[in-house]
């Protein structure tokens, strides 16, 4: 199975400064077809996760452009341009292209 | 408006069986491919399975099979996870999703909580 490793696993940030998550895969996630299938998802404690970012850089809907996600091959990143009270809680990347589907462990943003 | 509503959770004893059901609404339910994902308390995500719009194709983490079957009924707008031989480790909250790799407008449950325990 791909192993997402995520780093840091804790980010306390200061509200309206940037933050920003890594996720490296253990493998290529460039996919047969020649897509990347890295996602991004945010988690609010007592909430269903919730998707953000789909094939490495695509905002899903009503997500707000201060999110940004990048990356290629087995090195991605998750940018927030300036973090606001809502953005705290649990974020996740997953990777689509290799089944099974897996996660990173998580990294848990709050602000300080 | 999609929406995906999970039932069927509670409290088993462990080598018991529970099946978990998903009523989807709001989208052609035949036309999507459908997922289990689930999250033991205080951990991470883990998926499960998959099965393709018309049933035709399933896929589960190694983990799962033999012990957990993923179905639907198209007529009914359904999903299903029928879960045997239960464990302490199967106790978490298990999601229905509406995966879209490619574009957006993926949809996940509120979640149901299953706890195996004697």
């Amino acid at each position: 199975d791909v192993v997402m490793t995520q780093s840091p696993l804790s980010l306390p940030v200061t509200l309206g400064q940037p933050a920003s998550i890594s996720c490296r895969s253990s493998q290529s996630l460039v996919s047969s077809d020649g897509n990347t299938f890295l996602n991004w998802f945010h988690q609010r404690p007592g909430q269903s996760p919730r998707r953000l970012i789909y094939k490495v850089s695509n905002r899903d809907s009503g997500v707000p452009d201060r999110f940004s996600g990048s990356g290629s091959g087995t090195d991605f990143t998750l940018k927030i341009s300036r973090v606001e009270a809502e953005d705290v809680g649990v974020y996740y990347c997953m990777q689509g292209t290799h089944w099974p589907w897996t996660f990173g462990q998580g990294t848990k943003v709050e602000i300080k | 408006e999609v929406q995906l509503v999970e039932s069927g959770g509670g409290l088993v004893q462990p080598g018991g069986s529970l099946r978990l059901s998903c009523a989807a609404s709001g989208f052609t339910f035949s036309s999507y491919w459908m997922s289990w994902v689930r999250q033991a308390p205080g951990k991470g995500l883990e998926w499960l399975a998959n099965i393709k719009g018309d049933g035709s194709e399933k896929y589960y983490v190694d983990s799962m099979k033999g012990r957990f079957t993923i179905s639907r009924d198209n007529a009914n707008n359904s999903l299903y996870l029928q879960m045997n031989s239960l464990r302490a480790e199967d106790t978490a909250v298990y999601y229905c999703a509406r995966p879209r790799r490619s574009i957006s407008e993926e949809y996940w449950g509120q979640g149901t909580l299953v706890t195996v325990s004697s």
